[in-house]
């Protein structure tokens, strides 16, 4: 068990919809990564944020927002979503602003139908 | 930006041997390199790491090297066991030290 946690566990929609998913860093750990898992691109990098300022940008449609909010926490706004969105979402964290190792949450299933 | 390439895309070991699994990478400037095992219906997780002043670096069973004037790196498992099956991917970080890219992953399968 990393310490970070991610909810919903499998999420389930319809083209057109708008999700949020959250997650929860370990504790003590400022900054939060996004990333995309789907099985052509594999992993993604999406956004970093670092207590509650997003610090840098990946491959991140401009449908899909994120924010951290003052208790750390972060979610990641889908909306207008497509088949193509179905993926694996998962969330990374770290202690500080640049400390190398990401431990990683368990992931949240998003099914867009 | 970085680009990590990663070979077998799948390896299929007998228990007991040794696999070997290994990436590339694009961006001399980038300083730190992990590995993560990420088994079913799991996340991620760090195995072992190694950053660009150290050029091998072993935990028990498992081992990575890094060839800095090559760019490349590669992740060694020893006497393999059925519960090494799981999917691998090597990483490498940014010089600003706030991304990771990720190779494209390897499916290991140790049979019994």
């Amino acid at each position: 068990d990393s310490g970070v946690t991610q909810t919903p566990k499998h999420l389930i929609t319809a083209t057109g919809q708008r999700v949020t998913l959250r997650c929860s860093p370990r504790s003590g750990d400022l900054s939060v990564y996004w990333y995309q898992q789907s099985l052509d691109q594999g992993l993604q990098f999406l956004i970093q944020y670092y207590n509650g300022e997003e610090r840098a940008k990946g491959n991140i449609l401009e449908r899909f927002s994120a924010q951290q909010f003052p208790d750390l926490h972060s979610e990641l706004n889908l909306s207008s979503l497509e088949l193509g969105d179905s993926a694996l979402y998962f969330c990374a964290s770290i202690p500080g602003l640049n400390t190398d190792t990401q431990y990683f949450g368990p992931g949240t299933r998003l099914t867009v139908l | 930006g970085e680009n990590v390439e990663q070979h077998p895309s799948t390896l299929s070991v007998q228990e007991g041997d040794s696999a070997v699994i290994k990436c590339t990478y694009s961006d001399s400037a980038s300083n730190y390199f992990p590995w993560y095992k990420q088994e079913l219906g799991k996340g991620p997780q760090l195995i072992i790491d190694i950053r660009s002043n150290v050029g091998e670096k072993k935990d028990q069973r498992i081992a990575v090297t890094l060839n800095k004037t090559a760019k490349h790196f590669s992740l060694h498992i020893t006497e393999t066991q059925p519960e090494d099956s799981a999917v691998y991917f090597c990483a490498a970080q940014n010089n600003a030290g706030n991304m990771l890219t990720f190779g494209g992953g390897t499916r290991l399968m140790v049979k019994p």
